[in-house]
């Protein structure tokens, strides 16, 4: 199975800051990298697919980049809405395996 | 718009077998893979399996031994079953369209639309 490391478990920032999640393969699995929003009590919300491309009414202050292993989720001028944990995940090979999260605090 | 609703019992007995059911609504069930996900309270997601209308399905094979899933076209639904349940089968479980976007290289698939979720635990 493709192991998904995320840093850091758990992070803590400010409304209107700019802050960065990075997720690392554990081996290439090419662009095939997706990233989710989970809130309490709530099913995950896909933000990003394919690494860099935006779901459609999902802000423009969220981003992703990367391939190979390496990848990031940022997300400009933090909003209140945005604390959160969020989790990516890769569709390269099954079993379809998630990060462990990032909870914004 | 697309709505994905599981149903099934909340209460199952060690030992015994989990069915789980999402309806679909507002998409067409036969066009795309299907899957069931699950989260233990307070840790991280797990895919358990998916799988489309027309084929095979395809299991995470850490559960594959003990899960089967079906898919109704006739009434819009997939199903789960997961049999011979511990207290570690205790979880929300999520089904999920998997959306795709082809490339190239074949298609790159994510979860673009998911149930609420369905709480079950085992207990006896």
């Amino acid at each position: 199975d493709i192991q998904l490391t995320q840093s850091p478990s758990s992070l803590s920032a400010s409304v209107g800051d700019r802050v960065t999640i990075t997720c690392r393969a554990s081996q290439s699995i090419g662009t095939y990298l997706n990233w989710y929003q989970q809130k309490a009590g709530q099913a995950p919300k896909l933000l990003i697919y394919v690494a860099s491309s935006l779901q459609s009414g999902v802000p423009s202050r969220f981003t992703g980049s990367g391939s190979g292993t390496d990848f990031t989720l940022s997300i400009n001028s933090l909003q209140p809405e945005d604390f959160a944990t969020y989790y990516c995940q890769q569709s390269s090979s099954s079993p379809y395996t998630f990060g462990q999260g990032t909870t914004l605090e | 718009q697309v709505q994905l609703q599981e149903s099934g019992p909340g209460l199952v007995k060690p030992s015994e077998t989990l069915s789980l059911t999402c309806s679909v609504f507002g998409t067409s069930i036969s066009a795309y893979y299907w899957s069931w996900i699950r989260q233990p309270a307070g840790k991280g997601l797990e895919w358990i399996g998916h799988m489309y209308a027309t084929g095979g399905p395809t299991y995470n094979p850490s559960l594959k031994s003990r899960v089967t899933m079906s898919v109704d076209t006739t009434k819009s639904q997939f199903s789960l079953k997961l049999t011979s349940v511990t207290a570690a089968d205790t979880a929300v479980y999520y089904c999920a369209r998997d959306g795709v976007r082809k490339q190239r290289s074949g298609g790159a698939y994510f979860f673009d639309y998911w149930g609420q979720g369905a709480l079950v635990a085992v207990s006896s």
